[in-house]
This record gives C-alpha cells, sequence and structure tokens, in this order.
C-alpha cells in the first residue's frame, strides 16, 4: 500500500533562517506530487505541483521555492523565512489509473516562525 | 476558471442532529467532485466522491449527490457523532489541469455530546 511521509511534524524558526521540509511517498512511482500550505482557520493554498523529477511549477510567488530530487522525493524550501510563512505544509501525491485525480495527503508540519 | 464555493462555518450541531454542508461549483468540461475530511492536527483524507451527473458518493454514512444542473454537491449525515467533528473539504478535479484539484474554503463542523 501506498503511504506518505512528511517531517519534521513541527518546527520553530526565527524570522530569516532558512526551512526545509521534507515529503516522501511509499509504494507507488512516478505521483504526481503537491505542497500546500494552510493558515490558521483557513482553506488550502496550493503553493507547488511536480508532474516528474526536476519538474516544479509554482502556483503563488513567494520566497519558498520547491525540488524533486527523486521520483517519490519532494522537498519545500526557504532561504530566509518571514513571519507570513507561518501555517501548515501539507503535501500530496496523486497517481495514474482511474483514480488518477484523488489526492493522498502526508500528516502536515506545523511551522511557526519567530 | 474552475472554482468551488462552500458554506462557511462553523456549523455546531448536537450528536444525532442531521447535517448538510452545501457546496456548489463552476467548472468547464465534466469534473469529478470530492469531500475532503481533516480531522484536528492531521492532514486531509478522501471521504467520498463522485465522478458523474447523478452519481451518489457514500461514505461512513455521509452522502452526497452530483447535481449538475444546480452544480451542487451537498454533503449530508442523518446522524452525527462527536467524532464526526472536523473541518470539510468540497472540491473538484476537471480537465485541463486534471491533475490538479481545486478547493474550497472548508467548513469547520463541531458536534456537541
Amino acid at each position: 500500500s501506498q503511504t506518505i511521509h512528511q517531517w519534521p511534524a513541527t518546527l520553530v524558526q526565527p524570522v530569516g533562517s532558512p526551512l526545509s521540509l521534507e515529503c516522501t511517498v511509499e509504494g507507488t512511482s512516478n505521483p504526481n506530487l503537491y505542497w500546500y500550505r494552510q493558515a490558521a482557520g483557513r482553506g488550502l493554498q496550493l503553493l507547488f505541483y511536480s508532474v516528474g523529477i526536476g519538474q516544479i511549477s509554482s502556483e503563488v510567488p513567494q520566497n519558498l521555492s520547491a525540488s524533486r530530487p527523486q521520483d517519490r522525493q519532494f522537498i519545500l524550501s526557504s532561504k530566509k523565512l518571514l513571519l507570513s510563512d507561518s501555517g501548515f505544509y501539507l503535501c500530496a501525491w496523486s497517481g495514474a489509473g482511474p483514480n488518477y485525480n484523488e489526492q493522498f495527503f502526508g500528516p502536515g508540519t506545523r511551522l511557526t516562525v519567530l | 476558471g474552475n472554482s468551488v464555493t462552500q458554506m462557511e462555518g462553523p456549523v455546531t450541531l448536537s450528536e444525532e442532529a442531521f447535517l448538510t454542508i452545501n457546496c456548489t461549483y463552476t467548472a468547464t468540461g465534466y469534473p469529478s467532485l470530492f469531500w475532503y475530511v481533516q480531522y484536528p492536527g492531521e492532514g486531509l483524507q478522501l471521504l467520498l466522491k463522485a465522478t458523474k451527473a447523478d452519481d451518489k458518493g457514500s461514505n461512513k454514512g455521509f452522502e452526497a449527490t452530483y447535481r449538475k444542473e444546480t452544480t451542487s454537491f451537498h454533503l449530508e449525515k442523518g446522524s452525527v457523532q462527536v467524532s464526526d467533528s472536523a473541518v470539510y473539504f468540497c472540491a473538484l478535479s476537471a480537465r485541463p489541469g486534471g491533475f490538479k484539484t481545486i478547493f474550497g474554503a472548508g467548513t469547520r463542523l463541531f458536534v456537541k455530546a
């Protein structure tokens, strides 16, 4: 069966510090991968998606970036965090076949920027 | 462009009450429609889906019917439990861009014992 992992689960970082959040998927190959941010009490904002290794599409211009160095690894990064980067970050994947448009979410990373 | 609108929350109900969360959509083509649920501190998980008009998705006592004529996909449950307290997201996926899902803003449900 497929599983998706995110780490760390929680993170507290000072303003101006770098960020690296990691997401890995097991049990499937060539997934579509997604990074979302959820601000407190708000809906989901799609940040990046990737349909293959090295292929990244950005939905919202900001000081975050994403990379996909391996087929089932998706990394969200920042060189200098802002207060507004605080939120709950969710990674998700979707596959091929008849259920290609179903998304499966990881447990999330709660980021607090102080 | 494609969009999803769902009723604002929070919705507060007593246990065993009837639940309706309204969802309407705008989409070109023939979208697939979804309800996802997010329990406190967790990621989202798929609750149910429908892929064509008049389909009814159902799971865990929840159901929703794909109504193309009213562009709606309302979530219902006949008798809610405290454990149903969560945030519910209506979503759609439609070609082009079928690998992207458009989510509504979410509706928080509180169920009191």
